[in-house]
C-alpha cells in the first residue's frame, strides 16, 4: 500500500538535545512538507521541499532543519535552538508543488515529541 | 491571502443527530476548500474538497459540504452522527493558482458524539 510513514510515533528528548524525526513516502510524490500541530492552533508549516536537494522555509522554520537527499525521504531535525519543541509533528506530500484541483496533501500518522 | 475560521472549537451531538461543523473563509479569489478529519494521535485524512465544480460536495463516511459564495462558508454536515465520527475536523483553504504549500488550516473543531 502506498503511503507515508513517520517514526518514531512517540519521542522524548532532554532539553539541549537535537532530535531527528523520520518521514518516508512511497507515493512517488515530488513535494514534501513538515507541519507542527499545537492544541487549538491548527497546523503550521515548518519546511517544504519541491524536489531532491531543494527545500524552503515555511512559516515557523526557526530552530528546525531538514534535508532531502532522496525523493522518498524528508527528515526533520529539531535543534536545541527551538524554544518550545513539544508538539505533534506531521509530514505530508503532494504529487507536485504546483496548484491544481487534484493535488491535495496526503499526511503521515505523525510523531509526538515531548521535551523533558 | 486566504484564511479560514472554524466557529466552535468543541461541538457535541447525540448519536443519530445532525452534525454541523462551521467553516467560513476569507479569500480575494474563489478558493479551493478542504475538510480533513484527524483521529487521536493520527494524521489527517481528506474528507472532501471543493474545487470550483459542484457547490454541494459529497465525501467519505457520509459527510457533505456546501460552498456558499454569498456567505463565504463551507460548512460540513452529516445527517446522522455515529460514535465513530468522534474526532477533530479541520477546514483548509488554498487559492486555485497558488502552490500546494499555501494550504491554510483552521484551528480545528473537536466533535464529541454522545451515546
Amino acid at each position: 500500500d502506498g503511503g507515508i510513514t513517520q517514526s518514531p510515533k512517540y519521542l522524548f528528548r532532554k532539553e539541549g538535545q537535537n532530535v531527528t524525526l523520520s518521514c518516508e513516502q512511497n507515493l512517488n510524490h515530488d513535494a514534501m512538507y513538515w507541519y507542527r500541530q499545537d492544541p487549538g492552533q491548527g497546523l503550521r508549516l515548518i519546511y517544504y521541499s519541491q524536489i531532491v536537494n531543494d527545500f524552503q522555509k515555511g512559516d515557523i522554520a526557526e530552530g528546525y532543519s531538514v534535508s532531502r537527499e532522496k525523493k522518498e525521504s524528508f527528515p526533520l531535525t529539531v535543534t536545541s535552538a527551538q524554544k518550545n519543541p513539544t508538539a505533534f509533528y506531521l509530514c505530508a506530500s503532494t504529487l507536485e508543488l504546483a496548484g491544481g484541483p487534484n493535488n491535495e496533501q496526503f499526511f503521515g500518522p505523525g510523531t509526538r515529541l515531548t521535551v523533558l | 491571502a486566504q484564511s479560514v475560521t472554524q466557529l466552535g472549537s468543541h461541538v457535541s451531538v447525540s448519536e443519530g443527530a445532525l452534525v454541523l461543523l462551521r467553516c467560513n473563509y476569507s479569500s480575494s479569489v474563489p478558493p479551493y476548500l478542504f475538510w480533513y478529519v484527524q483521529y487521536p494521535n493520527q494524521g489527517l485524512q481528506l474528507l472532501l474538497k471543493y474545487t470550483s465544480a459542484a457547490t454541494l460536495v459529497k465525501g467519505i463516511n457520509g459527510f457533505e459540504a456546501e460552498f456558499k459564495k454569498s456567505e463565504t462558508s463551507f460548512h460540513l454536515t452529516k445527517p446522522s452522527a455515529h460514535m465513530s465520527d468522534a474526532a477533530e475536523y479541520f477546514c483548509a483553504v488554498r487559492a486555485p493558482k497558488g502552490s500546494a504549500r499555501q494550504l491554510t488550516f483552521g484551528s480545528g473543531t473537536q466533535l464529541t458524539v454522545l451515546p
